[in-house]
């Protein structure tokens, strides 16, 4: 069984673009929630969706969205790049919420 | 609002020594999760296990072993005759059943293993 697809896998951008980041979750997997991962501030959670609905949101700004296609997968937008949202950004993939969550190896964003 | 305690930050053992990681973990729900993840140097987070609530049972996998004691809220993870292979940042983790039901993280610990 596939694990968690996350893409691209590094990224390099400038402040004020915008990035659009994937997660193919494993096969089944109905649940995805995305989280962010700095040496500052540790692993914190950005959102959690369900059946293309989402759930769970964490405390970052409106720059930060993301969505569910109808196949599980998901993706995550960040607009107006800041030089803080440089970070690895990790996606987990569960059955449904509340199981066991498995993560992918993550996309790392670098922005300058 | 639910905290997870990860006190040790890094922690060196020579290999084949026992090492325990301590995770103290704070919730008012009666229903909740405790997970420990492993995080290799590639970046992914590794599920090592998941713990409800209500099953206080200790459990052994391997040459891994946890110890869950909610009369202290610890979750507690020890690694039996260590290897290098041990190195990386361990996590502990607490979800709440229902609609909050995202991982709140640890700091996470450093793990060492020298040959």
């Amino acid at each position: 069984k596939a694990g968690v697809t996350q893409t691209p896998r590094y990224l390099i951008k400038t402040r004020g673009q915008q990035v659009t980041l994937s997660c193919s979750p494993i096969s089944g997997h109905r649940s995805v929630s995305w989280y962010q991962q700095t040496p500052g501030q540790g692993l914190q959670f950005l959102f959690e969706y369900f059946s293309e609905t989402q759930r769970n949101k964490g405390n970052f700004p409106g720059r930060f969205s993301g969505r569910q296609f109808s196949n599980s997968r998901s993706e995550m937008n960040v607009s107006t790049l800041e030089l803080g949202d440089s970070a690895l950004y990790l996606c987990a993939s569960s059955p449904e919420p509340n199981t066991e969550a498995f993560f992918g190896q993550g996309t790392r964003l670098t922005v300058v | 609002a639910q905290k997870v305690t990860q006190a040790q930050t890094e922690i060196s053992v020579v290999e084949k020594e026992d090492v325990t990681l301590d995770c103290v973990y704070e919730t008012r729900d009666t229903t909740y999760y405790l997970f420990w993840y492993k995080q290799p140097p590639s970046g992914e987070l590794v599920f090592l296990i998941r713990r409800n609530s209500f099953d206080e049972q200790n459990e052994i996998s391997g040459r891994y072993s946890w110890n869950f004691q909610k009369s202290t809220s610890s979750f507690n993870f020890t690694i039996t005759a260590s290897q290098v292979v041990d190195s990386a940042v361990y996590f502990c983790a607490l979800s709440l059943r229902g609609a909050n039901s995202k991982l709140t993280f640890g700091k996470g610990i450093t793990l060492s293993v020298r040959p």
